[in-house]
């Protein structure tokens, strides 16, 4: 079966320093992968998506590593910000839907 | 700029009760998404429709239902409510035509079934 794993325990980092979270995916042939961050209680929020074919995509502060090797895709956040605490989600095509992760919880402490 | 627009926000209903959520994707969008997600769990993708006809099933239960309409507005129907369904259920809009792939959330409509 497909399936989507991130680390299910919280990240705790300190402000300024680079936050890496992991998503490893089985049974998926993905064309393109996406990230997505969402606060308690909200909708998920678009944040990047990178193509089978590339291997890297940066957006400001934010970069994602795509490997479709190794079925995973690492996404970082440099300089964090107590503003970027949130839980952040992997997400896979499937068909026309969009699969999700768990999530990552990442908080980030002044 | 406009975004998707879910009624409404909570919703409480008894178990055995019917519920409708509505949902109203950014204009000029062509696919409408919803998803359940549980407290702590991931969104689960329930269902989805393109230019209005039903394009994508997941794990929808039999008692729910979901249509869109000829404005492109979308509603949820669940019937013989149970306690299980409790969850924040968020839709989605995207503009598939376009090759955009990603998805716009609404606020979504927290459920509580007693």
């Amino acid at each position: 079966s497909q399936k989507i794993e991130q680390n299910s325990e919280a990240l705790n980092i300190q402000e300024g320093k680079t936050a890496t979270l992991t998503c490893n995916y089985t049974n998926y042939s993905p064309a393109y992968l996406q990230w997505y961050r969402q606060d308690p209680g909200r909708g998920p929020v678009f944040l990047l998506l990178i193509r089978e074919n590339e291997k890297e995509k940066r957006k400001e502060r934010l970069k994602v590593t795509f490997d479709t090797t190794l079925k995973q895709s690492l996404f970082h956040i440099t300089a964090s910000q107590p503003a970027d605490s949130a839980t952040y989600l992997c997400a896979l095509e499937s068909g026309y839907a969009l699969n999700f992760g768990k999530g990552t919880s990442l908080l980030v402490t002044p | 700029a406009a975004g998707v627009i879910q009624s409404p926000r909570h919703l409480i209903k008894e178990k055995r009760e019917t519920a409708t959520l509505k949902c109203y994707p950014i204009p000029r969008h062509d696919t409408v998404y919803w998803y359940q997600q549980g407290p702590g769990q991931d969104p689960q993708f329930l269902i989805s429709f393109y230019e209005k006809m039903q394009s994508d099933k997941g794990s929808i239960p039999d008692r729910f239902s979901a249509q869109q309409f000829s404005d492109y507005h979308s509603e949820l129907n669940m019937s013989s409510l149970e306690l299980g369904d409790s969850a924040l259920y968020f839709c989605a809009s995207s503009l598939r035509q376009g090759w955009d792939e990603k998805l716009f959330f609404g606020s979504g409509t927290q459920l509580s079934v007693l």
